[in-house]
């Protein structure tokens, strides 16, 4: 296994502009989440996929956010019209469908000026 | 709504010096309970997970318990390499197909020469 890998990892950006990231799986893992950390705490949920269906989104995730995942593969996370408050680590994470446990990648970090 | 909650927040140790880190949760029904390490700026590196209480898993210096209320993250005599933050995370049952993990906010462990 190569692990889950995220681009970039880091992200420099103006309020108001729009930023996509994206995260690779690991190979033949069906379910995708991903999360949000800011310094401090520990993941928070955002949303997840299980192939390319995305079955749940946080109420975190606010309406300037869209995840995709087209056709079970990678995924890429959108945020538009960016803002302070979503400076953050944004972290991807797979797993197989017989396992509970989630592999994580090392994360996109957001900095919004 | 699932909560986890770990202590101390901060634990310094000298090399050698065994103790244990707490992660008490409460939530409808587990799945699963889970230890990540985290190094800084990178992604939670996982763990272990357990699913019973009475169950417990060891790993090199790191032997984690499970009771209905808690679990416990034991290390037994400490080198600088253990220096890290130990996330516990949840998953709940009531969550359907949804395998999020709900976060505690960590402890950060330094273990000193």
């Amino acid at each position: 296994d190569t692990g889950v890998s995220q681009n970039p990892r880091h992200k420099i950006t103006k309020r108001g502009q729009n930023v996509t990231f994206r995260c690779d799986p690991i190979s033949e893992h069906n379910r995708l989440y991903w999360y949000r950390q800011t310094l401090g705490q520990g993941p928070e949920f955002l949303t997840y996929f299980q192939n390319e269906a995305q079955l749940e989104k946080s109420r975190l995730l606010s309406d300037r956010f869209s995840a995709e995942r087209p056709k079970g593969s990678f995924s890429t996370l959108e945020i538009q019209r960016t803002e302070q408050g979503d400076s953050a680590m944004y972290l991807c994470a797979s797993s197989p469908w017989d396992r509970q446990e989630q592999y994580f990648g090392p994360g996109t970090r957001l900095t919004v000026t | 709504e699932d909560q986890v909650t770990q202590s101390p927040e901060a634990l310094r140790l000298q090399e050698g010096e065994s103790s244990s880190l707490n992660c008490s949760y409460t939530v409808s029904g587990l799945r699963g309970l889970f230890w990540y390490r985290q190094d800084p700026g990178k992604g939670p590196e996982f763990l272990f997970t357990l699913y019973s209480a009475g169950e417990e898993k060891e790993k090199e210096r790191l032997k984690a318990t499970l009771t209905k209320k808690e679990s416990f993250l034991h290390i037994t005599a400490p080198k600088p390499e253990d220096s890290a933050t130990y996330l516990c995370a949840v998953q709940a049952k009531s969550g359907g197909s949804n395998y999020k993990l709900t976060f505690g906010k960590g402890t950060l462990l330094t273990v000193n020469p």
